[in-house]
């Protein structure tokens, strides 16, 4: 069983549609829960971080974390074309720099288009 | 503020070749990740420093993967001799000294390595 799991997709909307992204994880240790956004031919930026469980909201996003059920979603409101690209959410045990514990795991990510 | 740079962004070779790839992170960064991306899939860790030294390779085959970082900025991956599965997107990631930024990292746009 793989750490995190992610539907891959892909996910395909029109503009202005709520969008659901959803990761399982397996490993409870995992206390820090961040979602990245990829887009095509470019690295990875970090979009939201939570620690452990509860709600952050950061615009049009919001990010939600559920341990209990080892489960996390990030919630895009009013969806734009510019919201179009790769979804990766990624945790990690710890938050410390120069440790192992801060690995971070990432999901296989999730493709999503906003068509106008 | 400049991006973590990343050289060459495309690199095309034959299995049993050899190949570099070569990352500068963002400035005062100490913290510097590899991650190897294969398409489809997330970001895998295959090494972290810390400064000058290695804290996390456990994931690095370490039989054709090597790294260093000299001085402490400049990173360089070799793999040596190449797999056709070693097809992928290797990215370079950086974060600050700060002791609780380990989940704040800047990723910089990757070189995507296609083995023949």
């Amino acid at each position: 069983q793989k750490e995190v799991e992610q539907d891959p997709g892909p996910l395909s909307v029109p503009e202005g549609a709520i969008v659901s992204l959803n990761c399982t994880y397996s490993n409870s240790a995992f206390q820090y829960f961040m979602w990245y956004r990829q887009y095509s031919r470019k690295g990875p930026e970090l979009l939201m971080y939570t620690y452990s469980s509860g709600n952050k909201e950061d615009g049009r996003f919001t990010a939600q974390v559920d341990k209990s059920s080892k489960y996390i979603s990030l919630f895009i409101r009013d969806s734009q074309p510019s919201d179009s690209a790769t979804y990766l959410c990624a945790m990690s045990a710890s938050v410390l720099a120069g440790s192992t514990l801060g690995r971070l795991y990432f999901g296989r990510g999730t493709q999503l288009t906003v068509w106008p | 503020e400049a991006g973590v740079a990343q050289s060459p962004r495309y690199k095309i070779i034959e299995k049993r070749q050899s190949v570099a790839f070569w990352c500068n992170p963002i400035s005062g960064h100490a913290t510097l990740y590899w991650y190897q991306q294969i398409l489809g899939q997330g970001p895998k860790l295959l090494i972290q420093f810390q400064n000058n030294g290695v804290v996390d390779d456990s994931q690095l085959p370490k039989d054709r993967f090597s790294a260093e970082r000299l001085k402490g900025v400049d990173s360089t991956l070799k793999i040596q001799p190449a797999k056709l599965e070693d097809s992928a997107v290797y990215l370079c990631a950086s974060s600050p000294q700060t002791r609780y930024t380990a989940d704040t990292q800047y990723f910089g746009p990757g070189t995507r390595l296609t083995v023949l």
